[in-house]
């Protein structure tokens, strides 16, 4: 089955700064690449994706890159703000059909003030 | 508020026992995931269901069972519980038959085995 890691399980940067969180999965055939971010106490909540025909996607001050060949993807959050600070996962949809999404097993990013 | 809803939000029992735990998807979702989530172990997939039917299965114990009503909730059952059982159970859903879109969770259910 898929194995999807991720590195660092934690991440201090200081407000403002850059924070990236990088994955690698396992299954050449994994199609849909999603991030979700769980604060304290809370559900996780998707905040960015990619698709495999796409290299690079960007919304405001987070971006995900992914390189297909290398089978690993990255979550870049610029400009950290203290509400940043949360557990962030990757995740990756694979299996027949691409029923199963395996996720990492999270960073947990804290933005200091 | 995801629309997902998971009862019950907190259980807590011994060891050898066996509870349910429910989820109703949002509205107009077909497929329904769980997930359990321990300290240091992330999110671990548990079983899919699209429509009443068992579409993709993790590392679920065989202590564990799951279904999908026509009315499309979901129960999860636990049995025999060990103490390595207690964890914060997720109940996701989706609209799209695979996992290739926004997963909507809800809050969890936290299961603490004395």
């Amino acid at each position: 089955g898929e194995n999807v890691e991720q590195h660092p399980s934690t991440l201090s940067v200081q407000e403002g700064d850059s924070a990236v969180i990088k994955c690698t999965y396992s299954d050449s055939a994994s199609n849909y690449f999603p991030w979700y971010k769980q604060e304290l106490g809370k559900r996780p909540q998707l905040i960015i994706d990619i698709r495999s025909n796409v290299g690079e996607k960007k919304d405001q001050r987070i971006a995900v890159t992914l390189n297909k060949t290398a089978k690993h993807f990255s979550l870049h959050i610029t400009e950290t703000q203290p509400e940043d600070s949360a557990v962030y996962f990757c995740a990756a949809s694979s299996g027949a059909g691409s029923y199963q999404l395996t996720f990492g097993k999270g960073t947990k990013l804290s933005v200091i003030p | 508020d995801s629309g997902v809803t998971q009862t019950p939000k907190h259980l807590i029992t011994a060891t050898g026992q066996r509870v349910t735990l429910r989820c109703s998807p949002r509205s107009g979702d077909l497929s329904v995931y769980w997930y359990q989530q321990s300290l240091d172990q992330g999110l671990q997939f548990l079983i899919q269901y699209y429509n009443g039917e068992e579409r993709a299965k993790g590392n679920i114990l065989e202590r564990f069972s799951a279904q999908q009503f026509p009315d499309l909730h979901s129960e999860l059952n636990l049995s025999s519980l060990e103490l390595g059982d207690s964890a914060l159970y997720f109940c996701a859903s989706s609209v799209n038959q695979g996992a290739t879109g926004e997963l909507f969770f809800g809050e969890g259910s936290r299961l603490t085995v004395l």
